[in-house]
């Protein structure tokens, strides 16, 4: 059983840029959690998902992140005109259900010039 | 109020000792779960050890225990004859409202070293 991918594992981007990550779970975990972590920090709730749908987003979620999990499998997450603020690790966690233990991918690590 | 403190941002502790990790946190809600994870140089989040609140006995998994004190809202990680491959960042977090919410809430973590 493979654990939770994310790709890309680095991204370096120019303020303004727009970029996308994509993480896939582990197969058959419907909930899926996207994390931010700035240096020196535990992570912050993004926002989560079960299957397609998104519950809830936290008001770190600013009009610029956007994020999808089209078909319940894989999912994206987008930031529109990127700020030097979004610098950080972006981390995506899976689990079988609501009440079960979170396994997190390696991280995608964005740098904003 | 913080809801995750871990007072410990660094620690330095000889290989084959053991190692305790503080973790206090602040909720209201009697339905809630606590959950230890190791983060490495690499970034990865690993998932070490859980308790629930309603669980009577201290969590246990191989080598890591969770010294769980509910009246005082301490859930202390214990890592016995610590090794050198211990050496990584060590988060505490709480999901609250068992079923309600599932967002976890992370302290700032402790820098665990071990020593050769």
């Amino acid at each position: 059983d493979t654990g939770v991918s994310q790709d890309p594992r680095h991204k370096i981007t120019k303020r303004g840029q727009n970029v996308t990550f994509r993480c896939d779970p582990i197969s058959e975990h419907n909930r899926l959690y996207w994390y931010r972590q700035t240096l020196g920090q535990g992570p912050e709730f993004l926002t989560y998902f079960q299957n397609e749908a998104q519950l809830e987003k936290s008001r770190l979620l600013s009009d610029r992140f956007s994020a999808e999990r089209p078909k319940g499998s894989f999912s994206t997450l987008e930031i529109q005109r990127t700020e030097q603020g979004d610098s950080a690790m972006y981390l995506c966690a899976s689990s079988p259900g609501g009440t079960d233990t979170q396994y997190f991918g390696p991280g995608t690590r964005l740098t904003v010039l | 109020a913080q809801k995750i403190t871990q007072t410990q941002p660094g620690m330095f502790v000889q290989e084959k000792e053991a190692v305790t990790l503080d973790c206090t946190y602040d909720t209201s809600d009697p339905s809630y779960g606590l959950f230890w994870y190791k983060q490495p140089s690499s970034g990865e989040m690993i998932f070490l050890i859980y308790q629930g609140s309603y669980d009577q006995q201290n969590a246990t998994e191989g080598r890591y225990s969770l010294n769980f004190q509910k009246a005082r809202k301490s859930a202390n990680l214990v890592i016995s004859a610590s090794q050198l491959g211990d050496s990584a960042m060590y988060f505490c977090a709480m999901r609250e409202g068992f079923g309600l919410y599932e967002k976890l809430t992370f302290g700032t973590g402790t820098r665990l070293t071990i020593i050769p």
